[in-house]
């Protein structure tokens, strides 16, 4: 069966450090991946999604990027953490649009 | 763009009572998933609308797709209090699918 495996868990991280966030998932090919951000009692915000290696699109400006190095990798990076970088990040895989979600469990990340 | 709205945004009900939310897209939808996020937790895919006027159960829960396909509702008979969290919708047909802007369900017991 496909899982999928998201961490940390939580972070907390000072304006200004880097992040990387990565996500893995077992037991299927070329799925689709997504980045989503969510803050405190709100919607999800797509960021990222990709539908191959080294296949990124992303949907909204920021200080973010992402990278997919193995098919079955996908990593969310900064290089400069903003306060407004704080939110509860989601990957997620699908087999197309077509198909259901799977989200991974998230990382609440808060920038101090 | 696609915009997906949903509402309410908020709805607290009694124990036992019923509750539905609504989803409206601007653009007709090649297919329509409805998720759950309990409260602390992740999304989790409930089910899949693809056909017009697709009428799907799952036990207390009812979802419907719109014969014009911009529209989709869910509906909980007799909620419990394990109903609670917040329920998305999501459509789209492309390589991504837009989310609704979600409607938070509080039981009161």
């Amino acid at each position: 069966s496909q899982t999928i495996h998201q961490w940390p868990a939580t972070l907390v991280q000072p304006v200004g450090s880097p992040l990387s966030l990565e996500c893995t998932v077992e037991g299927t090919s070329n799925p689709n991946l997504y980045w989503y951000r969510q803050a405190a009692g709100r919607g999800l915000q797509l960021l990222f999604y990709s539908v191959g290696i080294g296949q990124i699109s992303s949907e909204v400006p920021q200080n973010l990027s992402a990278s997919r190095p193995q098919d079955r990798q996908f990593i969310l990076s900064s290089k400069k953490l903003l306060l407004s970088d704080s939110g509860f990040y989601l990957c997620a895989w699908s087999a197309g649009t077509n198909y259901g979600y799977t989200f991974g469990s998230g990382t609440r990340l808060t920038v101090v | 763009g696609q915009q997906v709205m949903q509402i309410p945004q908020y709805q607290h009900v009694q124990e036992g009572e019923d509750f539905t939310t609504y989803c409206n897209s601007s653009t007709t939808l090649s297919n329509i998933q409805w998720y759950k996020q309990r409260p602390g937790g992740h999304p989790v895919f409930l089910i899949q609308l693809v056909k017009s006027g697709e009428v799907k159960k799952q036990k207390r829960l009812t979802f419907q797709f719109g014969e014009a396909k911009k529209n989709s509702s869910l509906h909980i008979t007799a909620t419990q209090t394990t109903d609670v969290g917040t329920y998305f919708c999501m459509g789209g047909g492309n390589e991504k699918l837009t989310f609704g802007t979600g409607t938070r369900l509080t039981i009161i017991p």
